[in-house]
This record gives C-alpha cells, structure tokens and sequence, in this order.
C-alpha cells in the first residue's frame, strides 16, 4: 500500500519569499509522483510530476520539486511567491503497478501575507 | 471551456434521500474517475471507468454508491438512503490514455459538487 505525508496542514509566506512545502511518501513498489493545486472554488490543476529521470522537475507557475529516493521525498519549491499562489497544494502518488490510482495526502494551505 | 464540467456545484439534501451527480469529461477523454474529499483531507479514489467499462472499485464505494458511464461519455454517481456522512466534495477527473503509453497519464479535474446531508 501507498501513503503520503504532507506535515505541514498551513504555511504562511510573505509575498517574494521563497517558500518549500514538505511531502514524504510510504511505498513497498516504485510510484510515480505529483503535486496538484487547488484553487478557491476550483479543481485540482497539475503542477508537476515526475515519471523518471532527473530528480528535479519543474512544472507551471515557477514551481519546481525534487525527488529523493533515499528519503522518499518530493518537496515543492517555488523562489519567490505571489499573492495569486495561495491555495491548497497536494501532493500525490500511483504506483507503476496501478497507475490509474493516485494516493493524495492531506494538503498544505499555502496562504501568502503582503 | 472544454473542460471537465460537474452538475450540479452544490446539493442539500435530507438524510435518508437519494442524490445523483453528473459528470462530463472532456470530449475525447477515455477515462473518468470519481474521488471523494472530505473537509481537510485529500481526495479519496472511488472508482474509474474506461470507455464504458467500470474498472475498478474502492472500498469506499459501499452499496449505497453506483456509478455509471452507459455510453463512454458522460458518468453519474448515485448515492442512495444518504447518511450525514456522504457530505464531502464529489470530484470528477478524466484522461486521454493511449494503448502504447508507457506513462502515467495526466488526470484533469472538474470544480466538484459540495453534498451537505442534513
């Protein structure tokens, strides 16, 4: 079975700040990884995945994440944030074996101060 | 818009009622997924069909759920004699899956419809 951890449930940034939201994920087979984002009122959108290859992707907006294989992570990282960046970031595993399923963890609110 | 459209955005309803919800894919689009998230959680994985076909089930999905796609197209979920506990937020998703794809697809979601079981 898979898991994911996203331990932080809040993570306040002042706008142009760097910010990095955490996930670490629990699985006994490969997964592919994601992170989604989801917007007041709106469905998740895809930000980045990662399938393979280099351990750094980058996606939409400016964000970028790493996969560490040693410490089943895949943080999420953006230089500088916006204001229009607050919402609810995901981040999300399927398992090559079922890749139709995808294991969401709980979110991290992302709320951006001026 | 072209994308995946859900009706209807909101629904109250009585303990005890039947309720059905509409999803729409993008037009072409193979798959379509039913998630389940409830409030401060992630989405929860429900059900998938391809084309007409209902692939596979969650245990989530007890009996009081159907979900059906009769002509590849559109989906209906159903949930009947509903319980305080159904409210959450229905989301549908859809992807275009190729035969040859050695790749996870990508799934796109619809804005949901928010039950509230009074």
């Amino acid at each position: 079975a898979q898991s994911v951890t996203q331990l932080d449930s809040q993570v306040p940034v002042f706008e142009e700040a760097p910010v990095e939201l955490r996930c670490n994920y629990s699985s006994s087979v490969s997964v592919y990884l994601f992170w989604y984002v989801q917007y007041p009122n709106q469905g998740l959108q895809l930000l980045l995945k990662y399938l393979s290859g280099s351990t750094l992707v980058k996606g939409i907006n400016g964000f970028e994440a790493e996969f560490n294989k040693s410490q089943t992570s895949f943080h999420l990282r953006k230089p500088s944030v916006h204001i229009s960046d607050t919402a609810e970031y995901f981040c999300a595993v399927s398992p090559y074996s079922s890749a139709s399923k995808i294991i969401f963890g709980s979110g991290t609110r992302l709320s951006i101060r001026p | 818009d072209t994308g995946v459209s859900q009706n209807p955005r909101h629904k109250i309803t009585k303990r005890g009622q039947n309720v059905t919800f509409r999803c729409d894919p993008i037009s072409e689009h193979n798959r379509l997924y039913w998630y389940r998230q409830t409030l401060g959680q992630g989405p929860e994985f429900l059900t998938y069909f391809q084309n007409e076909a209902q692939l596979e089930k969650s245990r989530l999905l007890s009996d009081r759920f159907s979900a059906e796609r009769p002509k590849g197209s559109f989906s209906t979920l159903e949930i009947q004699r509903t319980e305080q506990g159904d409210s959450a937020m229905y989301l549908c998703a859809s992807s275009l899956v190729h035969s040859t794809s050695a790749y996870q697809e990508t799934q796109y979601f619809g804005p949901g419809t928010r039950l509230l079981v009074l």
